[in-house]
């Protein structure tokens, strides 16, 4: 089956802990973006990346890495969580994310379930 | 830096309603826009996605357009249901551009 997972679902932990959320694609898709949602403020996109070793920052990296050394992984990396860090995270995948606008819907977006995370 | 509104942030229709949601942009210059579905505690279902290119898509009850000039994107949803509650989200996006989302707006369907 075609899917995007992530894990852990849900995670509890403390400030200054590591952690790194996982996210793994099986349809071989080259674009792979990690979002956090928050009541009020909507989806806002961390990280991206185009391909493996190709990662730019979105909205808001502050306080989060990522790394692609595979084109089917995308790990979700904090360093020192903090508090104001909790928040539901989102991994997606599309095939494309370079095209000519006339094939853009290779570009759809595919989302993985989601992570709940709580820094305490 | 683009921005996407949607409007009404909720809304409660009775069962069998047609109704529309709305979707505005700031940048006209997308790709593409996407339509998502978000129940809740879950993750976000793809429902429809409008090249630049197009005006329309349409996918069973759903019909999703896209007016590049006035900025503006609108999802129609035909003979609603109680099952089509969730929250609907839109995305400009695409290229070398980063993907913005709305907040969404969160559908009831009374039975």
């Amino acid at each position: 089956e075609a899917q995007v997972t992530q894990n852990p679902r849900y995670l509890i932990t403390v400030t200054g802990k590591k952690l790194t959320v996982t996210c793994s694609q099986n349809m071989n898709h080259e674009y792979m973006s990690w979002y956090r949602q928050d009541p009020g403020l909507g989806l806002r996109q961390i990280y991206y990346s185009m391909n493996v070793e190709v990662t730019d920052k979105g909205d808001v990296p502050e306080g989060y890495k990522v790394s692609r050394k595979e084109k089917r992984n995308f790990p979700l990396i904090l360093e020192s969580p903090s508090p104001n860090q909790t928040s539901l995270y989102f991994c997606a995948s599309s095939l494309y994310l370079d095209l000519p606008k006339t094939l853009s819907s290779y570009n759809e977006q595919f989302f993985g379930p989601g992570t709940r995370l709580t820094v305490l | 830096k683009q921005e996407v509104t949607q409007i009404p942030a909720a809304l409660s229709v009775p069962e069998g309603e047609n109704l529309v949601l709305n979707c505005s942009f700031t940048d006209s210059a997308i790709y593409n826009l996407q339509w998502f579905r978000q129940d809740p505690g879950k993750g976000l279902t793809s429902l429809l996605l409008i090249q630049s290119s197009q005006r329309e898509q349409t996918s069973g009850r759903l019909n999703a357009s896209l007016d590049k000039s006035s900025g503006r994107s609108t999802l129609y949803i035909a003979a609603s249901q109680p099952g089509d509650s969730a929250t609907y989200l839109c995305a400009s996006g695409g290229g070398y551009q980063k993907v913005t989302f709305g907040i969404g707006t969160k559908l009831q369907v009374i039975p």
